[in-house]
């Protein structure tokens, strides 16, 4: 089964731009994985950022945006807010139906 | 607006049983993929399973011949059949609407424990 990876943790300044990142074991991620990235603060369930590679979600704030990038997929934060401050999640779709997390990425506002 | 409520988590010993439940309202569970998505305490987001609308289901290795998916479509609820539980299968059981933005349940707990 493939394994998908991500940053373990990652801290950026208020106003500032980072960019995470998710790879894939069986190789370059590409649009074809539909790569999904989802925002998880302590004690809520998921919800869903950005889906298809770039597009973001109704709910999603410009600040986000969703690549490819170098083989993996990336979230990129432009202009870091406090609630921001989250666990973040990628999800790549594998032929045969089968969806694969990333083990999250602990985003650190500070 | 879409939402899902899961119930039907709760302690149950090392090789028992449970079923979980995931009321839809705003769409329809047989109009549309549904996933379960689990997470062990202080670890990240693992899937589980997922149906599709014709009614084939997929199933990730470790819980595959022991988890079995279904829907009731007149009840417009997902299920999840929980068998031969073991230690490593605690954690919060989310229903998810899959396809396209990922909507999520609040998720239910499953303690699996002596």
């Amino acid at each position: 089964q493939a394994v998908v990876t991500q940053e373990p943790s990652l801290t950026v300044s208020p106003g500032g731009t980072v960019t995470l990142t998710c790879g894939s074991s069986t190789g370059a991620v590409t649009s074809g994985h539909y790569p999904y990235w989802f925002q998880q603060r302590p004690g809520q369930a998921p919800r869903t950022l950005i889906y298809d590679t770039s597009i973001n979600y109704s709910w999603t704030p410009a600040r986000f945006s969703g690549s490819l990038l170098g083989g993996k997929a990336a979230l990129t934060l432009s202009g870091a807010q406090p609630e921001d401050e989250a666990e973040y999640h990628c999800l790549l779709s594998y032929s045969g139906a089968r969806w694969v997390f990333g083990g999250g990425t602990k985003l650190t506002v500070l | 607006d879409v939402q899902l409520v899961e119930s039907g988590g709760g302690l149950v010993q090392p090789g028992g049983s449970l079923r979980l439940s995931c009321a839809a309202s705003g769409f329809s569970v047989s109009n549309n993929f549904m996933s379960w998505v689990r997470q062990a305490p202080g670890k990240g987001l693992e899937w589980v399973s997922v149906i599709y609308r014709d009614g084939t289901t997929y199933y990730a290795d470790s819980v595959r011949g022991r988890f079995t998916v279904s829907r009731d479509n007149s009840k417009n609820t997902l299920y999840l059949q929980l068998s031969s539980l073991r230690t490593e299968d605690t954690g919060v059981y989310y229903c998810t609407k899959t396809g396209g933005p990922w909507d999520w349940g609040q998720g239910t707990l499953v303690t699996v424990s002596s």
